[in-house]
């Protein structure tokens, strides 16, 4: 079956240490994205990518970087520049292009940090 | 930049009943899709229905259906004859139609939707 796939489920780190995050996809889609989750506050984009070795910044890059080296794959590195990065992350993914396909999500993953 | 509000932190039903949930939003394009997710629990976000801004008719699944008005750039959900497995956060979202855009999704802040036996 088709899918998004993060990993880890929970994730818990040090402040002061980077931290990665997983997202696999095998729906053949172009665009990939991070949204973080934090309560009340709906889901907020951090990066996106609309083809492979290119990215752009979301709302709330700051603290976050990615890379695009493959279509499959869209990873998440939460850096210690990152301020308050104990949220909910989810990965998402949809083909390019004006259309009304809709956003396909991954399961997410809880980040703590302590 | 486009916005989306929905104003509404928490809705409670009845098992079988009918529910609203409203979206407002701001936008200054003439051409989007809106969408409403569910995220139950178990946090997965789930596709509930989509409208094209184009269609003048209202997008209908099941026992979920739309009011969408345009001009008043509203896009409100109902939910008929409740069920317990209803009960999700449920958001609204916007993404622009216009070619060369980030294809991104706007989301609201949500609605908590509760169902009561």
């Amino acid at each position: 079956d088709g899918g998004i796939t993060q990993s880890p489920k929970y994730l818990f780190r040090k402040e002061g240490q980077n931290v990665t995050l997983s997202c696999e996809q095998n729906l053949n889609h172009d665009a990939m994205y991070w949204y973080r989750q934090d309560p009340g506050q709906g889901l907020r984009l951090i990066y996106y990518s609309q083809i492979v070795n290119d990215f752009q910044k979301g709302d709330i890059a700051e603290g976050y970087s990615v890379s695009r080296e493959k279509k499959e794959s869209f990873p998440l590195t939460v850096t210690s520049a990152q301020k308050n990065p104990t949220a909910f992350y989810l990965c998402a993914s949809t083909f390019r292009g004006p259309n009304n396909s809709p956003l396909h999500f991954g399961n997410g993953t809880r980040l703590t940090v302590t | 930049a486009q916005t989306v509000t929905q104003s509404q932190p928490e809705m409670s039903v009845q098992e079988a009943e009918t529910v609203t949930l409203s979206c407002t939003y701001d936008t200054s394009e003439s051409d989007y899709y809106l969408f409403w997710y569910k995220q139950p629990p178990s946090r997965q976000m789930i596709l509930v229905i989509r409208q094209e801004a184009y269609k003048q008719q209202n997008a209908t699944e099941n026992r979920f259906s739309v009011n969408f008005q345009k001009a008043a750039k509203s896009f409100s959900l109902k939910i008929s004859d409740s069920q317990l497995g209803d009960a999700a956060m449920y958001f609204c979202a916007y993404r622009s139609a216009h070619g060369g855009a980030t294809n991104k999704l706007i989301f609201g802040t949500g609605t908590l939707l509760a169902v009561q036996p």
